[in-house]
Formats: C-alpha cells, structure tokens, sequence
C-alpha cells in the first residue's frame, strides 16, 4: 500500500497571508490528524477527522481548520498567518483494529 | 485522560553501547503503547506497539520495549546501537478507543562514532 502523502513539501508564505495544506491517508484508512511540530512545543495535537466530521481537537486558535472529504484526503487551513505559525505540520491516518498512526513526510512551511 | 512522559531530552551513547529510552504514561484506563522514530526532515515513522499479551515486544532496526503495567513504563531498549540510529524517538499513547493519541515531548538519541 502507498503510504500518506502530504503535498507541498516546503512552503514559504508571509505574514497575514492564508495557507491550505493537502493530506491522503494510506487507502482505506477513514482517520486523519494532523499535529504542528516545533522546535520549542514539540508535537502539539490540531485535530482529527474521521468519515468527514471533526472527532478531536486540539487547543489551537479558530485560524487553523480543517476538513476531510468523501475519499478521507484531507486539508488543513490556516489563515492570517503568523511568525510563529512556522513549524512542520504533520499528517497521520489510521485504520485497523489496532489504532497505530501512520504519518506523513509532513509540510514545512515558513512565515516570513 | 492519558500522558505520556519521557524522562530524558537527550541521550548521548557511543557506537555498539546498548541504551535505554525511558518512557512513563498515565492513565485510567488500558491503553496501547508506541514509540515511533524521526529522521531528520521526516515524518514519524512506527518502531513498535504494545497491544496485550507479551510484555517484551520487538521492533524494526533491533528496538525492542518492555511493557511494566504496575511501574506504568514502556521503555524502549538497543543492546547495540549503530550511528544510522541518531534520531528523535517519541513514546505515545493511546486508549483503547483509540479516540486520541498522546506524544511524549521526545527524546534525541546521539550516537557517537
């Protein structure tokens, strides 16, 4: 099985503007995380999708969202974007009976 | 709700020594158990994963890690550490609703030639 990709790769955006990152789960897997990694808070939980509807979330301002379509790929937005918002953002999908994650290259974005 | 400490930040190690990664949870409930490995510039990638059964459970790359329900520890182990093994390694933990994952804030291996 292919396993997730996540599209683009690298990223650089500047402060205020917005950003949509794209996630696709390992083929028949219906959950979809997404985490923000930085040096200074590490891995830090945004949210979770599951058959379409947001399951989890974390504790993230309203300018970060997400949604999850039909075919369980997934987007993550975030919009006026900050200096701090830097990091590499991370896309796990899950499936099974045993609930592992597996994760994506992830995207590096870099606000200027 | 779950959490999941990992004792040390860093870890330092030379070539072919064995080492330990320490890994404590907290939870209420019964919960499964990984650890995960990352490269530089990549995404986590699974080592292994404590389900039920055997306490010892072995992974890619010669890992193996000790499940301790009574000390709540899951502590990853290498009798014989090779420099392609300087990573980050994060411990996480999940119920068995599997509703969401908990990470540990990592820890750095450094291998030393």
């Amino acid at each position: 099985k292919a396993g997730v990709t996540q599209t683009p790769r690298y990223l650089i955006k500047t402060r205020g503007q917005q950003v949509t990152l794209s996630c696709s789960p390992i083929s028949g897997h219906r959950s979809v995380s997404w985490y923000q990694q930085t040096p200074g808070q590490g891995l830090q939980f945004l949210f979770e999708y599951f058959s379409e509807t947001q399951r989890n979330k974390g504790n993230f301002p309203g300018r970060f969202s997400g949604r999850q379509f039909s075919n369980s790929r997934s987007e993550m937005n975030v919009s006026t974007l900050e200096l701090g918002d830097s990091a590499l953002y991370l896309c796990a999908s899950r499936g099974g009976e045993h609930y592992e994650q597996y994760f994506g290259p992830g995207t590096r974005l870099t606000v200027t | 709700a779950q959490s999941v400490t990992q004792l040390d930040s860093q870890v330092p190690v030379f070539e072919e020594a064995p080492v330990e990664l320490r890994c404590n949870y907290s939870s209420s409930v019964s919960v499964y158990l990984f650890w995960y490995v990352q490269y530089p510039n990549q995404g986590l990638q699974l080592l292994l994963k404590y389900l039920s059964g055997s306490t010892l459970v072995k992974g890619i790359n010669g890992f193996e890690a000790e499940f301790n329900k009574s000390q709540t520890s899951f502590h990853l182990r290498k009798p014989s550490v090779h420099i392609s093994d300087t990573a980050e390694y994060f411990c996480a933990v999940s119920s068995y609703t599997g509703n969401q994952f908990y990470f540990g804030t990592g820890t750095s291996l450094t291998v030393i030639p």
